[in-house]
């Protein structure tokens, strides 16, 4: 069964410091996706990453694919009060999305 | 305006019930979506459809069923409400072919089945 594990599921953070979020998959998957979830409200898209070595960065939050190690990261740098949310991670190895565990992060001012 | 919208927001019902909840999206885009979050806050994808083209998650069971009247709307049907099935639903729509796209979603719609 194909697993989609995310690390650290919590996290508690400073403002102003630099984290990294993991997301590691058990199958082939040229597709991977970030997405983020308020308290109680719906999910965003965060970014689609579609190839091995995909960067993309939006403001405070940098993701990576390679698709050789299975893993994708999202990077946190400088974190701010506003980042605190829940993120998900999916791949989708062929018209099926598989969703991370989720991380919710705490960013303490 | 919503981009995506469904309703209701909220529904109670009995187990055993038939209940629907609607999705439309305004974004003119050529897939739908429906997810599924549980008490623990794990998705998992139900059913997409592009174009009459209906994906389908193998492990949903077949009590569910999504009914597209058109290219903007894709309903969810449920029959015989199970507790189990106590959880949020979540629409999303995306253009082009899934999964090359930004999904956006919908509010949500919680569901109690008592």
């Amino acid at each position: 069964e194909l697993k989609v594990e995310q690390n650290p599921l919590f996290l508690s953070m400073q403002e102003g410091k630099n984290y990294t979020i993991y997301c590691n998959y058990s199958t082939t998957s040229d597709r991977l996706y970030w997405y983020r979830q308020d308290p109680g409200k719906s999910l965003e898209s965060l970014f689609v990453l579609l190839s091995n070595g995909a960067v993309k960065q939006e403001g405070r939050l940098m993701a990576s694919l390679d698709t050789k190690a299975r893993l994708s990261t999202l990077h946190i740098t400088a974190a701010v009060h506003d980042l605190s949310a829940t993120y998900f991670c999916a791949v989708d190895p062929g018209n099926q999305f598989y969703f991370g565990t989720g991380t919710s992060l705490t960013v303490i001012p | 305006d919503t981009a995506v919208s469904q309703t209701p927001k909220y529904l109670v019902t009995q187990m055993g019930n038939d209940k629907s909840i609607k999705c439309e999206q305004n974004l003119g885009h050529d897939t739908m979506y429906w997810y599924k979050q549980d008490s623990k806050k794990f998705l998992k994808i139900m059913f997409s459809y592009n174009n009459k083209e209906l994906i389908i998650n193998e492990t949903v069971p077949n009590r569910f069923s999504p009914k597209s009247p058109d290219k903007a709307h894709l309903n969810l049907h449920i029959n015989s409400l199970e507790l189990g099935d106590s959880a949020v639903y979540f629409c999303a729509s995306s253009r082009g072919r899934g999964g090359l796209e930004t999904q956006y979603f919908g509010p949500g719609t919680r569901l109690l089945v008592l």
